[in-house]
């Protein structure tokens, strides 16, 4: 079946460090992967779609300099949080579309805190 | 602009009593609206229960179903009789065909299934 991870599952880190965090496609080909964030008390927010070969689509209100991401192959996506302050605190859902049905599997996400 | 707008919770019904989650959106900027209802159960990511693509057209899964409308804008989600292993976190999303990866959230439904 089809499955993503993703690691670490929970998270702290102190006001203006950075945060790493990954997605793992497994038992699929994901031509594309979609980073989402659910800050409390929201649903979740779209925060950029990176497909293998093309340019990473970053939608309003988040940036590659805030947000890099990383999406070297069919199974491996990355994304950072740099300098996080308290509104980046959520949890980060990773999306994985596969090219054939076009449904997308999530991972079950990473919690982060900032202090 | 985009948006999904769904029953606010939480919804607390009894063990074979019938359920309905409204739902209804607005897809001003996208040509051919996917509607998806996503389900999340405690403890564990997010995971599609059922999506429909085409207007018009019912989708169905674990005795849950809901109809595509696109007259007034709506993907109900209904289950005839509910089982206390139904409690979760249901999410209503609307997607973009030509945009694959981009989904939009309503703020999710908390339903809690009494014995």
């Amino acid at each position: 079946g089809a499955l993503v991870y993703q690691y670490p599952r929970r998270t702290i880190c102190k006001s203006g460090t950075s945060m790493r965090m990954e997605c793992q496609a497994v038992g699929f080909q994901a031509t594309s992967v979609a980073w989402y964030r659910q800050s409390p008390q929201k649903t979740f927010e779209l925060i950029a779609l990176s497909t293998v070969n093309s340019a990473i689509k970053y939608e309003q209100n988040f940036t590659q300099e805030k947000f890099p991401i990383s999406h070297p192959n069919l199974s491996f996506s990355s994304m950072t949080v740099l300098n996080a302050y308290l509104e980046d605190r959520g949890l980060y859902l990773c999306g994985a579309v596969t090219g054939d049905s076009y449904e997308q599997y999530f991972g079950p996400g990473t919690r982060l805190t900032v202090l | 602009g985009d948006s999904v707008t769904q029953t606010e919770g939480p919804v607390t019904v009894s063990e074979s009593e019938s359920l309905i989650i409204n739902c209804t959106y607005s897809a001003t900027s996208i040509a051919y609206p996917n509607l998806f209802w996503y389900v999340r159960y405690p403890g564990e990511g997010l995971q599609l229960l059922l999506k429909v693509i085409t207007a018009g057209q019912k989708g169905s899964s674990r005795g849950f179903e809901a109809t595509y409308n696109k007259e007034t804008t709506s993907f109900h989600l209904q289950k005839a009789s509910v089982q206390e292993s139904d409690s979760a976190v249901y999410y209503c999303a609307l997607g973009d065909w030509g945009n694959t990866g981009k989904l939009i959230f309503g703020l999710g439904t908390t339903l809690q299934v009494q014995p």
